[in-house]
């Protein structure tokens, strides 16, 4: 079973940040957040990944609370290209990813 | 970055029929693949989990002799679907991680392969 929990669905602006949350509240102290993207009939696509401290790569911001019991995934300039369903998940220690039922973001102009 | 492939990415077949779907690394060593199977409007649901040289590790509810894995080598592992059925249609995906990053390091996915039987 998943370890995640998230809104089925959300909505944001063109050129507007996209705040996705994700709520994890049973994550061990060894295991990773990481979060992906699926744009339709297409493999998932990696975003970015934490462990307790904030990160930021060229495509998101990954904020996760103090307590590691939620996270939130930035988008800061949300395109129509980034309509897709993303992925927030906890991944163990024996290496395999489980899904969630994900976020569907749908950016409009 | 690490690319991970499938082939076919489209396949029809009859029912009855078995199907194999490939899954490779292309620039990099997967001691680890996994396979997973996507309905419509659905989530990907893990399958089974390939570690190189050794059986697979099937999921609960995954029927392993009609779900073939073999990981014979560090940058291919193959999915045969056996006896083919109208339910088994699906998107089924794979991917790799690269070695030595454990749950630290990213899991690429493929592009997946979608199966319909007739």
């Amino acid at each position: 079973d998943a370890k995640t929990t998230q809104p089925p669905s959300m909505d944001c602006a063109e050129g507007r940040a996209a705040n996705l949350p994700c709520n994890h509240s049973t994550i061990s102290g060894n295991e990773y957040v990481y979060w992906y993207r699926q744009i339709h009939s297409q493999g998932p696509q990696y975003i970015i990944h934490g462990l307790k401290n904030n990160e930021t790569n060229e495509m998101a911001s990954l904020i996760i609370t103090e307590d590691r019991k939620s996270s939130t995934l930035i988008l800061p300039h949300a395109t129509l290209r980034d309509t897709a369903v993303y992925y927030c998940i906890v991944r163990g220690n024996n290496n395999d990813m489980r899904f969630g039922a994900g976020t569907r973001l749908t950016v409009k102009p | 970055g690490a690319v991970v492939s499938q082939h076919p990415s489209w396949v029809i077949c009859k029912s009855g029929t078995s199907v194999k779907i490939e899954c490779r690394s292309l620039d990099f060593q997967a001691t680890t693949m996994f396979w997973y199977r996507q309905f419509p409007k659905q989530s990907l649901m893990l399958m089974a989990t390939s570690n190189e040289g050794s059986k697979a590790t099937y999921e609960q509810g995954v029927e392993k002799d009609k779900f073939l894995i073999n990981h014979a080598s560090l940058t291919l592992s193959t999915l045969t679907v056996t006896s083919a059925h109208p339910e088994d249609s699906s998107f089924y995906i794979c991917s790799a991680s690269a070695p030595g990053g454990g749950n630290t390091g990213e899991l690429f996915f493929g592009e997946g392969s979608r199966l319909t039987v007739l």
